[in-house]
């Protein structure tokens, strides 16, 4: 079955330092969602790509999707403490959620 | 005002009992969702249901049975619960083809 694929698994970055996470999928998808989840909370949902190429930016995070739609990102600039937690990618229309990058900002 | 309500947060009992987790939304979406995440964190989608039906079942023992009252409520019912079934479950809900909203979560552990 279609599968995405996310790294790294993990990320220790200062903060102040930027951060990516890359989401791959071995087939084209219709369409991609990010979350994140804080240490003990729920997913909660970022954004949406659906077009080619398409690049969306939320203050210090832009997030983009392939051309051939089938990677995604998630960059963060200048992270802060705030933004410590686990960034999810999911292809909404099989339900499938990447396995997750685990961020941890040191102050 | 929770948008995706889940009782109860935590549940702790013993290998093959037979337990429920209940779900409500008031956001007056049309699917709702129930996932399973483990201990590393994997998100797994278990069922989800439309309209008040069942619309995907990603191979899910039968001992896992989801039942919806309404549009509004997505429950899970266990039986025989067994010391894999520990985790987190988390409800969830969407209009079609949008954004979902998480619950806060179960989690369960057996014993």
């Amino acid at each position: 079955g279609q599968q995405v694929m996310q790294i790294p698994q993990y990320q220790h970055v200062q903060e102040g330092e930027d951060f990516t996470t890359y989401c791959n999928s071995s087939t084209t998808l219709s369409n991609i969602q990010w979350y994140k989840q804080r240490p003990g909370g729920h997913p909660v949902f970022l954004i949406q790509l659906v077009k080619s190429g398409e690049v969306k930016k939320q203050k210090r995070l832009t997030f983009q999707f392939g051309e051939a739609k089938k990677n995604s990102s998630l960059h963060i600039t200048a992270t802060q403490t705030t933004d410590v937690g686990t960034y999810f990618c999911a292809n909404f229309n099989k339900f499938y959620f990447g396995s997750g990058t685990k961020l941890n900002v040191k102050p | 005002d929770t948008a995706v309500s889940q009782t109860p947060k935590y549940l702790v009992t013993q290998m093959g009992n037979d337990k429920s987790i209940k779900c409500e939304q008031n956001l007056g979406h049309d699917t709702m969702y129930w996932y399973k995440q483990d201990s590393k964190k994997f998100l797994k989608i278990m069922f989800s249901y439309n309209n008040k039906e069942l619309i995907i079942n990603e191979t899910v023992p039968n001992r896992f049975s989801p039942k919806s009252p309404d549009k509004a409520h997505l429950n899970l019912h266990i039986n025989s619960l067994e010391l894999g079934d520990s985790a987190v479950y988390f409800c969830a809900s969407s209009r079609t083809a949008n954004e979902q909203f998480f619950g806060p979560g179960t989690r369960l552990t057996v014993l």
